[in-house]
């Protein structure tokens, strides 16, 4: 069965610490991964999507990166705003079925402290 | 372009009773995906619908139940509400089925009594 796991479960930084959150898959033939970053009783932000291994995009202070069974949300510099929890997800050649087209992990929630 | 909308944002309800959810789709997107968030389960898939099809559906009660209008735009009902079905309800849009990249709407916060 398709599988997403995140870690940590919280993370916390002060302004301006650098940090990595990872997420760890399972999934019968990766289509695509997903990062999506989520405020408190809001609907998740998508932010990035990632195709295949190696691939790398960024997004002001976030960057995203992919292997064959992980992928990094690197946070430079944080700032208080970028407080939330951030949500992995992927689709793969088995979408569909009681699981939906999605798998998503069960998030990080990051604390950026001034 | 306007986004995902989601109606209403808010709602408590008692146990027994039953509720409708609507969700309208960004302009062009024809498949729409229903999720139910709790702190405990994180986001668990309830049903996708496509040309007013339900194409998949997650591991629900039967009471979880959903349909699509020919203008995309989904509801989703509850029937005979129990406590554990408070959640944050989210529904996202999709150009079509399979289709990467997901759009979320708000949610409609259902608090259940």
């Amino acid at each position: 069965e398709d599988q997403v796991t995140q870690s940590p479960e919280a993370l916390r930084l002060q302004e301006g610490e650098s940090s990595s959150l990872n997420c760890s898959y399972t999934v019968s033939g990766l289509r695509g991964l997903f990062w999506y970053r989520q405020d408190p009783g809001k609907g998740p932000e998508f932010l990035f999507t990632l195709y295949s291994a190696g691939e790398e995009k960024e997004k002001e202070r976030l960057k995203a990166t992919l292997t064959k069974k992980e992928s990094f949300l690197h946070i430079t510099a944080p700032k208080p705003e970028d407080s939330a929890t951030y949500l992995c997800a992927v689709l793969g050649a088995n979408y569909g079925g009681s699981q939906g087209n999605l798998i998503f992990g069960k998030g990080t929630k990051l604390s950026v402290k001034p | 372009k306007a986004g995902v909308t989601q109606t209403p944002r808010y709602l408590i309800k008692t146990r027994g009773q039953q509720v409708t959810l609507s969700c309208s789709p960004i302009s062009g997107h024809r498949s729409v995906s229903w999720y139910q968030q709790t702190p405990g389960q994180g986001l668990q898939f309830l049903f996708e619908y496509f040309s007013e099809t339900q194409r998949n559906k997650g591991n629900f009660p039967g009471r979880f139940s959903g349909r699509q209008f020919s203008n995309s735009r989904s509801e989703m009902n509850v029937s005979t509400l129990e406590l554990g079905d408070s959640a944050l309800y989210l529904c996202a849009s999709s150009l079509v089925p399979r289709q990467e990249t997901q759009y979320f709407g708000p949610g409609t916060r259902l608090l259940v009594l």
